[in-house]
């Protein structure tokens, strides 16, 4: 069963305008990972946050984890239109397969010049 | 997708036929996978392996299986398709180092069943 859940499915800003993304899982991690895809492509690795980190920044992203709330933020930041793609966030667990990913569905950013 | 092919991209393909996708990866990483990608339910692991030979089910393995008989080549084939199966098929490797584990994804394989 799928652990992510992304909120909102879908998000339409204006260039230069912040974007938003939440995830929320449903068991403990052991990170948690955010992905890009673009139409038609395959998805991209974006940023990783371990369990024990409770924010984390890589150029215009920026990403937040509550373990307590089991729910984790992805935040772009002066948005550009090539920031247009879905994002997925993804949880790994603990375990002996703690190497696997569980992806959620995504959240469709479009990005409006 | 640098590192990572799949073949063919793009196949059309009718009911009951036998299907092969192939993933070849050129960074030598221990683990493999394949996903399916359809519209409201994301990306769903099929199978996955963690070493020549070694492979395992993930959550949509029905009707799908796989070989790894070389590090580099992981292969996914539908034994009969079906119209269910028409989807976008995703390879993608990882290598563990700790706790990290990203993973590198290949361009992808359009499946149509008809």
């Amino acid at each position: 069963s799928q652990q992510g859940e992304e909120d909102p499915q879908a998000l339409s800003i204006q260039e230069g305008e912040n974007a938003t993304m939440n995830c929320s899982y449903k068991t403990s991690i052991n990170n948690l990972q955010w992905y890009r895809q673009n139409s038609g492509r395959g998805l991209v690795h974006l940023i990783l946050i371990r369990s024990n980190e409770r924010e984390k920044h890589s150029g215009r992203l920026r990403v937040t984890l509550d373990t307590s709330k089991k729910s984790s933020s992805l935040l772009i930041t002066a948005s550009r239109a090539a920031d247009t793609a879905s994002y997925f966030c993804a949880t790994a667990h603990p375990g002996g397969s703690n190497y696997k990913l569980t992806f959620g569905k995504g959240t469709l950013l479009t990005v409006n010049p | 997708d640098a590192g990572i092919t799949q073949s063919p991209r793009h196949k059309v393909t009718e009911t009951g036929t036998p299907v092969t996708l192939r993933c070849h990866q050129t960074e030598n990483h221990r683990y493999m996978y394949w996903y399916r990608q359809d519209p409201g339910h994301g990306l769903r692991l099929i199978h996955y392996s963690y070493g020549v030979k070694d492979t395992d089910k993930g959550e949509v393995s029905d009707g799908y299986s796989v070989s790894r008989s070389k590090t580099e080549d992981f292969l996914l084939t539908l034994e009969s398709a079906t119209s269910s199966q028409t989807s976008v098929y995703f390879c993608a490797i990882s290598e563990r180092s700790g706790t990290v584990n990203e993973q590198f994804f290949g361009p992808g394989t359009r499946l149509t069943v008809l």
